[in-house]
């Protein structure tokens, strides 16, 4: 079956380094992904969307990229910080509103 | 405002026993949605609620899961005859609609079945 997978579980940044989660999908019918932070002991929390016709989305210190021709979508943090570390779920959605979320990664970042 | 709320926040129970976990919603969201996260994994979708019906079941992982939901709010999620393989982290979503794609979660039901 087609699913939503992330290509590294963990990922270890130095403070005040940029980071860069990514995420494969391979449901080409998806349309709308969306990345949450799982703090631990806590849900996802919702960070930052993108529609498919979009290939850029920029938040504060984050930003999506999704490359549709290798179906590829990745998050970048600007300036780590040390509240930054979490779990990060990609989550896609198709036309019939089906919705997958990765396994996910977990970002440490180092003082 | 307030959030989405479960409870309880951490459950032990022994194998074969019955479980009942609980969700409260964001008031006025018609959406409501149970996953499973077992330690270290991504989210296991089971069951989502349009209003008090559950259009879809699919992810219900056997007979031994059950869901309701009452008055368009508060949801529980019974688990029968408990199994070892059960313990996860049971998380509850809310959202204005079925369409309205963003979920909001709540902090999860820790169960462990000894």
């Amino acid at each position: 079956g087609e699913s939503v997978g992330l290509h590294l579980p963990t990922l270890s940044v130095q403070e005040g380094d940029n980071s860069i989660i990514n995420c494969a999908y391979s449901n080409s019918a998806s349309d709308y992904f969306i990345w949450y932070k799982q703090e631990s002991g806590k849900g996802p929390q919702f960070i930052i969307d993108i529609r498919s016709n979009m290939d850029k989305r920029q938040g504060q210190r984050v930003t999506v990229l999704l490359n549709k021709t290798v179906k590829h979508l990745s998050l970048q943090i600007a300036a780590t910080q040390p509240g930054d570390s979490a779990v990060y779920f990609c989550a896609d959605y198709d036309n019939n509103n089906d919705m997958r979320f990765g396994a996910g990664t977990r970002l440490t970042v180092k003082p | 405002g307030a959030g989405v709320s479960q409870s309880p926040s951490n459950k032990v129970t022994e194998k074969g026993k019955d479980v009942e976990l609980r969700c409260d919603p964001i008031s006025g969201h018609t959406a409501l949605y149970w996953y499973r996260q077992s330690l270290g994994q991504g989210l296991e979708f089971l069951i989502y609620f349009q209003g008090n019906s559950a259009p879809d079941k699919s992810g219900l992982p056997s007979d031994r899961f059950s869901a309701e939901r009452t008055g368009g709010s508060v949801s529980t999620l019974t688990i029968q005859r408990t199994q070892q393989e059960d313990s996860a982290v049971y998380l509850c979503a809310s959202s204005h609609y079925t369409g309205a794609y963003e979920q909001y979660f709540g902090p999860g039901t820790r169960l462990t079945v000894t």
